[in-house]
């Protein structure tokens, strides 16, 4: 079946510092890839997404790589700051059949960053 | 003007009580979700909607009953709540083709006491 692995949390940086979060997924065929970012108290908003291989989703500074040959899709910014503070949900969505657009989530990661 | 939007967003009750969760979207989609959250904020599908028909009904208990009366609208509701009910608890939605992501409401957060 479909799954997602994230990277094991809490993840706690300086303001300013490079961010990682990795992202590795087991799936059939040529799933969607997700970034979903949850505030405290705050539904999951988009962050970003790539639709097929060696796509790159971009948005507030992060961005993530659709690698078909690693089947990853890590999240990375250049230079964190303390508003960025939440927990990180990497997913897939299983392209067409019986897959009715679910999303299948990774564990989460939650990233402190400190002023 | 909220796209999903969940009432209430905090339900505490006592352990055998029925309670509903409702959840509205003015987005225009013909997909509906209910997500769990667990403690862990570990995230699981259970149920989905297009157009009013159940398309997705991932193992739930059956105490847990969804109703779609029109595509804008999914509600749920739980019958003899139990300890193992807590949980944070999202309304989702999309337009099915073409891989569109999901838009989530803020969440019902239930306690069971």
């Amino acid at each position: 079946g479909n799954s997602v692995t994230q990277m094991e949390g809490p993840v706690t940086l300086s303001e300013e510092a490079f961010l990682t979060i990795n992202c590795t997924y087991t799936a059939t065929g040529y799933p969607s890839l997700f970034w979903y970012v949850q505030y405290p108290g705050e539904g999951l908003q988009l962050l970003l997404k790539a639709t097929k291989a060696d796509d790159k989703g971009s948005n507030k500074g992060f961005e993530a790589t659709y690698r078909k040959e690693t089947t990853s899709f890590h999240l990375e910014k250049g230079s964190v700051q303390v508003s960025d503070s939440a927990v990180y949900f990497c997913a897939l969505m299983r392209a067409g059949g019986t897959s009715y657009g679910k999303l299948t989530f990774g564990q989460g990661t939650i990233l402190t960053v400190h002023p | 003007d909220t796209a999903v939007s969940q009432t209430p967003k905090y339900l505490v009750t006592q352990m055998g009580n029925d309670k509903s969760i409702k959840c509205e979207q003015n987005l225009g989609h013909d997909t509906m979700y209910w997500y769990k959250q667990d403690s862990k904020k570990f995230l699981k599908i259970m149920f989905s909607y297009n157009n009013k028909e159940l398309i997705i009904n991932e193992t739930v208990p059956n105490r847990f009953s969804p109703k779609s009366p029109d595509k804008a609208h999914l509600n749920l509701h739980i019958n003899s709540l139990e300890l193992g009910d807590s949980a944070v608890y999202f309304c989702a939605s999309s337009q099915m083709t073409g891989g569109q992501p999901q838009h989530f409401g803020d969440g019902t957060r239930l306690s069971i006491l």
